[in-house]
């Protein structure tokens, strides 16, 4: 099945440092788009970035994707207390539209 | 502008009993999707509404899951009846259906637990 898998699974930093996140997949796809979530709350949308897409920013986070390698990083600068959450990758594919998600990674931003 | 709303936030039922979800996606959308994450796991996709029609229910893990959205609008999701392997967090999200690609957005979740 298509799963995505997500390194590293725990990531602990300190206020002012930054955070980089991987995801692999395994199949072909259209986009790949990463969600945040916080404890006890919804997931969400962080930003997409296209198949024929290499990089992309939003503010803080700049997502890269190299689809020949089938993986997508997610880096957060200057991260600050408030990052503290479960970082998820999902993928979907052409002619579908459900998301299939990695396995998350936790990030603890400690002030 | 509202965003998904998912009731109950939790529920605590023992095994053998019946559970009802309910998903109110934002207005409009017509994309609605369940996806459940359970203990321990990575979230996964159950099925995908586009307004009352079933697009995909390739995720659905067997016959005691229904999933029904009647008039396009809200939807629903009952287990019956429940097992201990259903015990986790179902999500909904909604999205338009006028740019593809596009984002989904999700409502807070319902936690079950089967006792």
């Amino acid at each position: 099945s298509q799963q995505g898998e997500e390194d590293p699974q725990a990531l602990s930093i300190q206020e002012g440092e930054n955070a980089t996140m991987n995801c692999s997949y395994k199949t072909s796809i259209n986009n790949l788009q990463w969600y945040r979530q916080n404890s006890g709350r919804g997931l969400v949308h962080l930003i997409l970035i296209r198949s024929n897409e290499r990089e992309k920013h939003s503010g803080r986070l700049r997502v890269t994707l190299d689809t020949s390698k089938k993986s997508s990083s997610l880096l957060i600068t200057a991260s600050r207390a408030a990052d503290t959450a479960s970082y998820f990758c999902a993928t979907v594919s052409y002619n579908t539209d459900k998301l299939i998600f990695g396995t998350g990674t936790r990030l603890q931003v400690f002030p | 502008e509202a965003g998904v709303t998912q009731f109950p936030s939790h529920s605590v039922i023992e095994k053998g009993q019946t559970v009802t979800l309910r998903c109110d996606p934002i207005s409009g959308h017509d994309n609605l999707y369940w996806y459940r994450r359970v203990m321990g796991k990575e979230i996964k996709f159950l099925l995908h509404f586009v307004k009352e029609s079933k697009q995909d229910e390739s995720g659905m893990p067997n016959n005691r899951f229904l999933a029904e959205r009647t008039g396009g609008t809200y939807s629903t999701l009952k287990v019956q009846p429940a097992e201990l392997e259903d015990s986790g967090v179902y999500f909904c999200a909604s999205s338009p259906r006028e740019a593809i690609p596009y984002e989904q957005y999700f409502g807070p979740g319902t936690r079950l637990t089967v006792t």
